[in-house]
């Protein structure tokens, strides 16, 4: 079935370090989320890709989708104290979140 | 990330003791889903309705029931048959079912007293 992976399951990063996040599909996806949950919040939506090699910008977030629409990135450029949280990516169309990224950074 | 509430924030349950989780929300969404999120796990999908009287199992819909009487309530039911509910409940809707972006309400902690 369905298998969304998600790599690393733990960051932790020096304030000002960058940080990657990424996700892999074993199937071709039609499109991709990234939601982003804080300590003891809910997920929020940050971005949805559709297009094969597509990558949207966010402020110091910069997001990919692969060339064979299988696999995804979020990328954060320096990071800051409020990038805390779990990252995941999640495929819609199944109804299935992947396993996330934590990410702690120290100021 | 508006327009959906849950209640109770945290919920207490007895052995044995069916228990019922509210999610309204003011967004008219058609779709509605309920996830569970196990301490440094992912989401995974227990039910979801995409029109009003219509509901599909999710991964792991053992021991809970929904009814999704109108469109903006779906009330998730942990029956004594879930053996180990003690996780945290999210509730999300969206415009329509199916690779569109979910709104997540604030969530549900239940514990097993």
């Amino acid at each position: 079935g369905q298998q969304v992976m998600q790599i690393p399951q733990y960051q932790h990063v020096q304030e000002g370090e960058d940080f990657t996040t990424y996700c892999n599909s074993s199937t071709t996806l039609s499109n991709i989320q990234w939601y982003k949950q804080r300590p003891g919040g809910h997920p929020v939506f940050l971005i949805q890709l559709v297009k094969s090699g597509e990558v949207k910008k966010q402020k110091r977030l910069t997001f990919q989708f692969g060339e064979a629409k299988k696999n995804s990135s979020l990328h954060i450029t320096a990071t800051q104290t409020t990038d805390v949280g779990t990252y995941f990516c999640a495929d819609h169309n199944q109804f299935y979140f992947g396993t996330g990224t934590s990410l702690t950074v120290i100021p | 990330d508006g327009g959906i509430t849950q209640s109770p924030k945290y919920l207490f349950r007895k052995e044995g003791q069916n228990v019922t989780l509210s999610c309204e929300q003011n967004l008219n969404h058609d779709a509605m889903y309920w996830y569970r999120q196990d301490p440094g796990q992912g989401l995974r999908l227990i039910y979801y309705s995409q029109i009003v009287n219509d509901f599909q199992k999710g991964d792991i819909a053992e021991g809970y029931s929904v009814s999704r009487e109108k469109k903006e309530s779906f009330p998730l039911t942990v029956t004594s048959a879930q053996k180990n509910p003690t996780a945290f409940y999210l509730c999300a809707s969206s415009s329509a079912g199916g690779g569109e972006t979910q709104y997540f309400g604030p969530g549900t902690r239940l514990l097993v007293l």
